[in-house]
């Protein structure tokens, strides 16, 4: 059971926006700053997002991640067939003194 | 170019040792944090633990605490993870990450290593 809660899967058709959804609580989300990482089949995790809200260079302005209270999500826009794969949410938990991982959610473009 | 290569796929057995690499290249290796993740089959990723290559001070995930040991070799610009007695419940997918310190307090994984798998079965 991972501590960030997310849906398990997520689909949508070429050209649509879709987000997903990361649910924690004070002691993580609620506190401290959210992370996505992107993890494509066969390839190392990448990181979309850090900060809530701030892409790294390189990453298409068609993403974009928000975070309210204890809950964060990601946004992914004119969706296309390489952006199938795994996301992960992230944040430092207070208790653990490390950080915490959501389940993932897989992406699916129909 | 920023990389972290990771050693190959294990096969082991239940009781045996195991020490698993991560070469970091491109940058300053003692400059950045590097943690180790887990990824049990099926499941989601977990912490396990981090280690400064400067100093080698480490900081454990407390229900992984005892049963891995994270070391660093900055000579060689090498992290590794290591077990002294493996079970079958070690049996997952582990990757290194450089720790990045994003500004305002916050610290992320900006590279990732592409994983190492770890198969335990008698």
């Amino acid at each position: 059971q991972s501590v960030l809660t997310q849906p398990p899967s997520a689909s949508g058709t070429p050209g649509q926006r879709v987000t997903i959804s990361c649910s924690g609580s004070n002691s993580n989300i609620g506190s401290n700053f959210v992370y996505w990482y992107q993890h494509l089949p066969g390839t190392a995790p990448k990181l979309l997002i850090y900060n809530n809200d701030q892409r790294p260079s390189g990453v298409p302005d068609r993403v974009s991640g928000s975070q309210s209270g204890t809950s964060a999500s990601l946004a992914i826009s004119g969706l296309r067939s390489a952006d199938e794969g795994v996301y992960y949410c992230a944040a430092w938990d207070d208790n653990l003194n490390g950080p915490v991982f959501g389940g993932g959610t897989k992406l699916t473009v129909l | 170019e920023v990389q972290l290569v990771q050693s190959g796929a294990e096969v082991k057995k239940p009781g045996e040792s195991l020490r698993i690499s991560c070469k970091g290249s491109g940058y300053s290796f003692t400059t950045y944090w590097i943690s180790w993740v887990r990824q049990m089959p099926g499941k989601g990723l977990e912490w396990m633990g981090r280690i400064d290559p400067l100093d080698s001070y480490t900081n454990y995930s407390p229900s992984l605490q005892g049963h891995v040991t994270i070391s660093a070799d900055k000579s060689i610009t090498t992290a590794y993870l290591q077990w002294s007695s493996l079970k079958a419940s070690d049996t997952a997918m582990y990757y290194c990450a450089r720790r990045k310190y994003f500004g305002s307090g916050s610290y992320g994984f900006d590279y990732w290593g592409q994983g190492t798998l770890v198969t335990v079965s008698s």
